[in-house]
């Protein structure tokens, strides 16, 4: 089955600086790549997501970079303000497959320091 | 619209008790799951379901069950509590099982004693 490793699992930055999370997934037919974000006591929040036919997508200041070849792919975050202080998962699923449940990273608690 | 309800929100059980976390979503939504998240281990899915009166086992199942009698409601059972148990429970739907926009409800915090 499928399985996702996300980096780091703490990223501390200064108001202000960039921040960048990493994953690897390993089912080569996983097609679909989303990113949620979990603040305190909430369930999670889909924030970008990503397609396999894609390689990089942008909403405001955040984006999300997709590269097949090495299974990989990334949340970057620029211009970081307190409010983006959270817990953040990677995502990988394949869409239209029969084993096309959603598998999580571990997750990336960011905190983002005035 | 509520969206993806859970209760209760919080909850201490002695071990061997049993008790159902309830989900609940008003979305028309014919896939709904359960994930536990626990510290360092990100949120690991337990059971799903793709529609009512079909479940099916996730990464997690052990010590849980699930039924699905309506397509609202995915009710999750614990027959005999465990402290391996104490985690937060997230349950999440979409529209179909194909489907990628998950909706999440706020989480049922367990404790296990």
């Amino acid at each position: 089955g499928e399985n996702v490793e996300q980096h780091p699992s703490t990223l501390s930055v200064q108001e202000g600086d960039s921040a960048v999370i990493k994953c690897t997934y390993s089912d080569s037919a996983s097609n679909y790549f989303p990113w949620y974000k979990q603040e305190l006591g909430k369930g999670p929040q889909l924030i970008i997501d990503i397609r396999s036919n894609v390689g990089e997508k942008k909403d405001q200041r955040i984006a999300v970079t997709l590269n097949k070849t090495a299974k990989h792919f990334s949340l970057h975050i620029t211009e970081t303000q307190p409010e983006d202080s959270a817990v953040y998962f990677c995502a990988a699923k394949e869409v239209g497959g029969s084993q096309g449940n959603l598998i999580f990273g571990k997750g990336t608690k960011l905190s983002v320091k005035p | 619209n509520a969206g993806v309800t859970q209760t209760p929100k919080f909850q201490v059980l002695k071990t061997g008790q049993s008790m159902t976390l309830q989900c609940a979503q008003d979305m028309n939504h014919e896939y709904m799951s359960w994930y536990r998240q626990d510290p360092g281990m990100g949120l690991r899915l337990i059971h799903y379901s793709v529609g009512a009166g079909i479940t099916d086992q996730g990464e997690v199942p052990n010590g849980y069950n699930v039924s699905r009698s309506t397509t609202e409601d995915f009710p999750l059972r614990l027959l005999s509590a465990a402290p391996s148990q104490t985690s937060v429970y997230f349950c999440a739907s979409s529209w179909t099982f194909s489907d990628v926009g998950y909706t999440f409800g706020s989480g049922t915090r367990l404790t296990v004693v």
